[in-house]
């Protein structure tokens, strides 16, 4: 079974740039992720998809991020415009179900904001 | 709020050494907890969990005990090998859409 792949893996931008990132769950994962993991500490959830619906948005900073599902499989982030504390590591999760005790995670995208 | 505390710092140990690794949280209900470990050049992946209060997780060799009166979720494996080498997150999840919040995690580094 193939996993949780995510694009690209690495990432340079100058402030104030826009940026994508692209994630393809494991198939038939009604569920996804996109946590935000900041160097030297653990994840923090920005956004919850149950298909191609929100659950939870509540920690993403919607003046500069945004998310879609479309079609409830791939998802993208995007940020725009970047500041240099959004450089860190943006990982996409997937589960079976919403409830579902494990997460299926992604290799990250590193991004680094100069 | 919700949050988790793990014991600040990396491990480094020798080969078939006794490792722990503490994990303390705070939490308004009775949340299911978890650690999750990550491989070097690997996505995070679940270690073990326990979904209430003296359950005991295990895999791989590693046990951790869900203990209410202390909010303590600290994990232990006997004998580690060089393979252990990884980064390992507590983390909890308080309700039906299994939201986690991860503590800082730990680097263990382990030597032959």
């Amino acid at each position: 079974e193939a996993g949780v792949a995510q694009s690209p893996r690495y990432k340079i931008i100058e402030k104030r740039q826009s940026v994508a990132f692209w994630c393809n769950p494991i198939s038939g994962h009604a569920t996804l992720y996109w946590y935000q993991q900041i160097l030297g500490q653990g994840p923090k959830l920005l956004i919850q998809f149950q298909n191609n619906g929100v659950v939870d948005d509540s920690q993403l900073p919607k003046d500069r991020f945004s998310a879609e599902r479309l079609k409830g499989v791939d998802s993208t982030l995007k940020i725009q415009p970047a500041k240099l504390e959004d450089s860190a590591v943006y990982l996409c999760a997937s589960s079976t179900r919403q409830g579902a005790y494990e997460q299926y995670f992604g290799p990250g995208t590193r991004l680094t904001v100069t | 709020g919700n949050s988790v505390t793990q014991m600040e710092g990396p491990v480094t140990l020798s080969e078939e050494a006794f490792l722990t690794i503490n994990c303390t949280y705070t939490a308004t209900g009775y949340p299911s907890l978890f650690w999750y470990v990550q491989y070097p050049g690997e996505g995070l992946q679940l270690l073990l969990k326990a979904t209430k209060a003296d359950d005991k997780g295990s895999n791989k060799g590693f046990e951790a005990t869900y203990r209410k009166e202390t909010t303590s979720f600290h994990l232990e494996k006997g004998s580690v090998q060089v393979s252990d080498s990884a980064v390992y997150f507590c983390a909890l999840s308080l309700d039906g859409n299994n939201r986690l919040a991860f503590g800082k995690g730990n680097q263990v580094v382990v030597i032959p």
